[in-house]
């Protein structure tokens, strides 16, 4: 089985302060790890993604993640936040040794960036 | 290029009819999954097509869910005698190959409101 979750519903930063979004999963096996952007009213657009290798992992828009093994988390991460970083954010994981081909979404972290 | 497109982008229905939500899929991409995301809550899974294999029907709610796509391509989601628990935004998503660490690619969604 797979699973993640999001501790924080929302969480709340100003402007060109870094900003932090919490991820942690749980799989059976090794896991491939997500993040995606959803806009109001749009669908989720795709970050970045950890398969293997260098535990850094770069993305879209300035945001990157650190894959942690031993603390099975993925936080998302950038060093200065914009006020269009305003959205909210899914951490998503799929199990490379199982069975299931769908990724399974954490319930969504709700970012606002204060001007 | 093309992105993944659903229609209609809004349904409102009345209890108890049969609705009809459209995919089309990222040219070339065999793989398209379907989601369902309630109010507050994260992506569910629904089904999952790869190429002429059978589908993963797993996520499925109830037998009133039903799925089809056709040619490879465009995917039609039914849901008949809709319940107001029915009332959610269905996403659309594609990816390219086998890999299951590729990235989806969602459309814009269609947001279901059945009264």
């Amino acid at each position: 089985a797979q699973s993640v979750a999001q501790p924080e519903d929302q969480v709340n930063v100003a402007e060109g302060n870094p900003l932090t979004v919490k991820c942690t999963y749980s799989v059976s096996g090794n896991p491939y790890l997500f993040w995606y952007v959803q806009y109001p009213n749009r669908g989720l657009q795709f970050l970045l993604k950890y398969i293997t290798g260098d535990n850094l992992v770069k993305g879209s828009y300035g945001f990157e993640a650190e894959f942690n093994k031993s603390q099975t988390s993925f936080h998302l991460k950038k060093p200065s936040a914009l006020v269009s970083d305003s959205a909210l954010y899914f951490c998503a994981v799929r199990d490379w040794a199982g069975s299931a081909r769908q990724l399974t979404f954490g319930s969504g972290t709700q970012l606002t960036v204060l001007p | 290029g093309a992105g993944v497109s659903q229609s209609p982008s809004n349904k409102v229905t009345e209890k108890g009819k049969d609705v009809e939500l459209r995919c089309d899929p990222i040219s070339g991409h065999t793989a398209l999954y379907w989601y369902r995301q309630s109010l507050g809550q994260g992506l569910e899974f629904l089904i999952y097509f790869q190429g002429n294999s059978a589908p993963d029907k797993s996520g499925l709610p109830s037998d009133r869910f039903s799925a089809e796509r056709t040619g490879g391509s465009v995917s039609t989601l039914t849901i008949q005698r809709t319940q107001q628990e029915d009332s959610a935004v269905y996403l659309c998503a594609s990816s390219s190959g086998l890999a299951s660490y590729n990235e989806q690619f969602f459309g814009p969604g269609t947001r279901l409101t059945v009264l």
